[in-house]
């Protein structure tokens, strides 16, 4: 699976868009982006996924340039209770079903 | 409650002692992974499961074993415990291949090693 690279941390102003950008220049053509969140010591959760196109779902949307090489989550009205840190995993769907692998990804703090 | 179920939540134990921890994924799922996450190390991938069989291992120790069971359940055993394991243990459940809609995790157990 590719690699991805995330700043370590960032901040954000609560009520404000919490825009975390994350790197993968060696995706492949079949490899989707997936972001989860882990809020301190609880088991991560999924946040959303995609190949190509542009999603969005209840918690998130997901940005995904043309050219697949970097991609953005966006939390649109951040509250303190976003406050985690953020995966961001690329990762092939294959009929094997391939283990999540999580990188260090991005402490997100949002502030009062 | 995210519907995977791990038991216990909190573990204490000596060095030396071998330990038994569960985890029941969420109804319809086939695969169960399991995860190890120390302060140092981040999450670890140990080893997947699929209806049965293991279906990929990570950097899982020799001392570690696993497997899942006729209903899915499935158990993390952990024998010669040293100060070092000592860490949060997560289990996550996913539907079949082919409708990845992402892991559902448990909230882990935490085990500690004196």
């Amino acid at each position: 699976d590719a690699k991805t690279t995330q700043p370590p941390s960032m901040d954000c102003a609560e009520g404000r868009a919490a825009n975390l950008p994350c790197n993968h220049s060696t995706i492949s053509g079949n490899e989707y982006v997936y972001w989860y969140r882990q809020i301190h010591s609880q088991g991560p959760q999924y946040i959303i996924h995609g190949l190509k196109n542009n999603e969005t779902n209840e918690m998130a949307s997901l940005i995904i340039t043309e050219d697949r090489k970097s991609s953005t989550l966006i939390l649109p009205h951040a509250t303190l209770r976003d406050t985690a840190v953020y995966y961001c995993i690329v990762r092939a769907q294959t009929p094997g079903n391939t283990p999540l692998v999580f990188g260090k990804g991005t402490r997100l703090s949002v502030i009062a | 409650d995210s519907g995977v179920t791990q038991t216990p939540k909190h573990l204490i134990t000596a060095t030396g002692q071998r330990v038994t921890l569960r985890c029941s994924p969420r109804s319809g799922d086939l695969s169960v992974y399991w995860y190890q996450q120390s302060l140092d190390q981040g999450l670890q991938f140990l080893i997947q499961y699929y209806n049965g069989e293991e279906r990929a291992k990570g950097n899982i120790l020799e001392r570690f074993s696993a497997q899942q069971f006729p209903d899915l359940h499935s158990e993390l055993n952990l024998s010669s415990l040293e100060l070092g394991d000592s860490a949060l243990y997560f289990c996550a459940s996913s539907v079949t291949p082919g409708q990845d809609y992402g892991y559902t995790f448990g909230s882990g157990t935490r085990l500690t090693v004196v």
